[in-house]
This record gives C-alpha cells, structure tokens and sequence, in this order.
C-alpha cells in the first residue's frame, strides 16, 4: 500500500524558511516523479513543483520560482519542499503526490494527507 | 483566477445524472489529457478520471470523463449521497511547462 506522510509544516512569519517532508513507502521511490500541491483555505487546488524520479528534471509554479527548491533523497524515500522568503499568500495546505507515468497530463496517482503552513506575523 | 473553467457549483438528486464541465484552451486541453480528482470534506484529493476517461482501480463505472477539443466533462450516474465532494480537473499546460487545475466544482446531492 502506498503511502505518503508530509511534514514540517507549521507557523512561520512573512520573509522566513520552512521545509518540508514527505517520507514514501510502499513503492519504488526513485522509479517515480514526485509532485507538490497546494491549497489556500477555502480555495482550490495549486500544483506547485514536480521531480523526476533521478531528480535532475524539475518544474515550478510561477507563483513559487525562485523562491522555493524541490528535491529529493532516494536513498531516505524523502521527498522535499524548501520554502524560502515566504509570503502570507503561501499559506495553504502543502499536499506531496505520486505521479502515474502516463503520457499528456501526467496523473497524481496517490496523495499524502497534507500539512498546514501559515505564513502570519 | 484558474487556467482551467469550471462551474463553481451543481446540483442533483440521487439517483439521477450530473456533468461537470472544463473549460482550457489548445495550450492545456487541447493538446494534453484530462485528469479529475473528488475531495470529500476534511481529506486529500484522490484521483477519480485519468487520461481523459480512464478510471482507476476502485473508482466505481458511476463514474465517466470525455474530452473534445478545448474541453472536458465529468459525468457522475447513479448519484448517491456520499457523492458530495468537490471535483477538480486538470492538465498539463505546455505554455506554462507545468500542471493546471480547474477551480472546482462543489456538487451537492440533494
């Protein structure tokens, strides 16, 4: 059974860092990209970053370029999510995906239960 | 405000049929496949429709997706309570080098 467990979210003020985790198991880590979602309170949903699976291709949002780094470990089967200069905008829950590797829009296969940033002074 | 259209709410009764609609542009739909995804309250989302109108293992067939041209449509038969979820869909957007999603759309089954 897949599974994916985020963490390190939590309450941080406008300009600081945060970093997340999402530890996998289940299935072959490093076989999979990996993605981030995100969603404000009340709002929809936002993708934020994905990874390929060796960890050499990766995409941002334009939202978040610039400002916050995906990677990986795959010898730890961690995914993570390094948020620099965070913004009141930024809060949100921050959800990690497995993605299924089909062609066109690449689904997000299976989902972790989410981890709440709040970005407030 | 989303790349992807999609009403912000439906509506029926159980037992009948709903389709929610998505609307992109050649960028997006036009040239990717569709995806849909159901939240229930308070969870994550969990992928419902895949490549347009593939359903994954333990999604019930109540359960349909299609796509022509620049949009896309999920169809849900058979309504049952427990069908009152947000539904979400998305696509890769080759302008933008990366996922988009629709803004949802919140069914209540009435």
């Amino acid at each position: 059974e897949v599974q994916l467990l985020e963490s390190g979210g939590g309450l941080v003020q406008p300009g600081g860092s945060l970093r997340l985790s999402c530890a996998a198991s289940g299935f072959t880590f490093s076989s999979y990209a990996m993605s981030w979602v995100r969603q404000a309170p009340g709002k929809g949903l936002e993708w934020v970053s994905n990874l390929s699976g060796s960890g050499d291709h990766t995409r941002y949002a334009d939202s978040v370029k610039g400002r916050f780094t995906i990677s990986r470990d795959n010898s730890k089967n961690t995914l993570y999510l390094q948020m620099n200069s965070l913004r009141g905008e930024d809060t949100a829950v921050y959800y990690c995906a497995k993605d299924l590797p089909v062609a066109g829009s690449p689904p997000l296969e299976d989902w972790g239960q989410g981890t709440l940033v709040t970005v407030s002074s | 405000q989303s790349v992807l259209t999609q009403p912000p709410s439906a509506s029926e009764t159980p037992g009948q049929r709903v389709t929610i609609s998505c609307s992109g542009s050649s960028s997006n739909i036009g040239s990717n496949t569709v995806n849909w995804y159901q939240q229930l309250p308070g969870t994550a989302p969990r992928l419902l429709i895949y490549s347009n109108n593939q359903r994954p293992s333990g999604v019930p067939d109540r359960f349909s997706g299609s796509k022509s041209g620049t949009s896309a449509s999920l169809a849900i038969s058979g309504l049952q309570s427990e069908d009152e979820a947000d539904y979400y869909c998305a696509a890769w957007d080759d302008n933008l080098n990366g996922r988009v999603f629709g803004g949802g759309t919140k069914l209540t089954v009435l």
